[in-house]
């Protein structure tokens, strides 16, 4: 089955700069990869998604990168600000499978 | 549309003791997903039904789960006895059909097992 592998565990930033998180997968049959933002307490809700027939995918300051060939994906978040600290996830389907979740990013952004 | 709802939001129990977790997915989502949520494990997936049928229940631990859909805006998750490494986040997710993409989680299920 799919396995999904998200680096960092934490990472920490100074408010304006830039968060990258990255994620690898392993079924080469996957082609839905979406990311969920979670804050504290609450339930994980989608941010962004991107399936295999592109390379990017861009909203506002959020962008997600996909690499099929290296089983990558990431996560791009620029000029951060304090709403952005949370928990991230990555996950992969094949459309056919339900999804498997990496196991989160949590991002701090220092003020 | 009041979104997926989950109750209790939070479960105090003893080990030993039945503990019972409802759902009710959004109107019209024809897919239902249960997830756990810890510190160490992340969100693992439990069971999943599509139009009420049991897919795949590989995720659940042991024969101390078990879960039921018996109509398209109810499900359940059990577990009997509970443990204290039951202890966690549940939370019910819904979406339009298995391919759809997007998960719509509700707030969870907070358990603990003394």
């Amino acid at each position: 089955g799919e396995n999904v592998e998200q680096h960092p565990s934490t990472l920490s930033v100074q408010e304006g700069d830039s968060a990258v998180i990255k994620c690898t997968y392993s079924d080469s049959a996957s082609n839905y990869f979406p990311w969920y933002k979670q804050e504290l307490g609450k339930r994980p809700q989608l941010i962004i998604d991107i399936r295999s027939n592109v390379g990017e995918k861009k909203d506002q300051r959020i962008a997600v990168t996909l690499n099929k060939t290296a089983k990558h994906f990431s996560l791009h978040i620029t000029e951060t600000q304090p709403e952005d600290s949370a928990v991230y996830f990555c996950a992969a389907s094949s459309g056919n499978t339900p999804l498997v979740f990496g196991k989160g990013t949590r991002l701090s952004v220092i003020a | 549309d009041a979104g997926v709802i989950q109750s209790p939001r939070h479960e105090v129990t003893e080990m030993g003791q039945e503990v019972t977790l409802r759902c009710k997915p959004i109107s019209g989502h024809n897919s239902l997903f249960w997830y756990r949520q810890t510190m160490m494990r992340g969100l693992e997936l439990l069971i999943y039904f599509n139009n009420n049928v049991p897919i795949d229940d590989s995720g659940m631990p042991e024969d101390r789960f078990s879960a039921k859909m018996p109509n398209a805006s109810f499900s359940t998750l059990k577990i009997q006895p509970s443990e204290p490494r039951d202890s966690a986040v549940y939370f019910c997710a819904s979406s339009l059909s298995r391919q759809a993409g997007e998960l719509f989680f509700g707030e969870g299920s907070r358990l603990t097992v003394l």
